[in-house]
């Protein structure tokens, strides 16, 4: 069965890092590209980051770039998100997901098949 | 950034309903067009891919249309298991851009 196991998320003062992971089986982890995107109580869904099969290249939300950090163990076949300068409005509920077949990660087309559970970031004093 | 506007944002219709949820973009992204099914507590589910294809397991009453800037996800007949809360997403180029969402309530 496909499984994305994800773990980290915790509560963490403004300006705290943490490591989010997702840990997948059941399918070709390194043939597949990967994705975040997360969901603030209340609110929508919005896209945070994502990786290539091979690691690079990386791209970022305008509200994440310079303080998130994706990456990818092809060997553990686990997914990472490393969140560092933590402010209040990245309190959401963080998904990883992988690229559907017929996706092109190269020319930018994507959509997400298949989901992780979600890990909850609360960024709180 | 492309923009993505659902309309309604919340509907209300009951079971055997037929119901249509329209999505626009901010500019043209062809066919390059998602739809999923979000439920509290639950992972987004992908309904539909590429604007009109329809994923593996997900039942014939879900439906899509459109290209370019203008999107239609239909339910044929509502069932129970159907009410949540759908989104669409531009799957067109980096950043990807959801819609804000469209809640459907059971009346």
């Amino acid at each position: 069965d496909v499984q994305l196991l994800q773990s980290g998320g915790d509560v963490v003062p403004p300006g705290g890092s943490l490591r989010l992971s997702c840990e997948v089986s059941g399918f070709t982890f390194s043939s597949h590209a990967m994705t975040w995107v997360r969901q603030a109580p209340g609110k929508g869904l919005e896209w945070v980051s994502a990786i290539s099969a091979r690691g690079i290249p990386t791209y970022y939300a305008d509200s994440v770039r310079g303080r998130f950090t994706i990456s990818r163990d092809n060997f553990k076949n686990t997914l990472y998100l490393q969140l560092n300068s933590l402010r209040d409005e990245d309190t959401a509920v963080y998904y990883c997901a992988s690229y559907a077949s017929g996706s092109r990660f190269s020319g930018g087309i994507g959509w997400f098949d298949r989901w992780g559970q979600g890990t909850m970031v609360t960024v709180s004093s | 950034d492309i923009q993505m506007t659902q309309s309604p944002s919340s509907v209300s219709a009951s079971v055997g309903d037929r119901v249509t949820i329209t999505c626009r973009a901010s500019q043209d992204i062809n066919n390059w067009l998602a739809w999923y099914q979000k439920k509290p507590g639950q992972a987004p589910k992908l309904l539909i891919f590429a604007a009109s294809s329809l994923e593996s397991e997900i039942p014939a009453r879900f439906s899509g249309s459109g290209s370019g800037t203008d999107f239609t996800l239909i339910i044929s007949s509502l069932q129970p298991e159907d009410f949540a809360t759908y989104y669409c997403q531009q799957a067109k180029i980096f950043p990807y851009t959801f819609g804000q969402g469209t809640k459907l309530e059971i009346k």
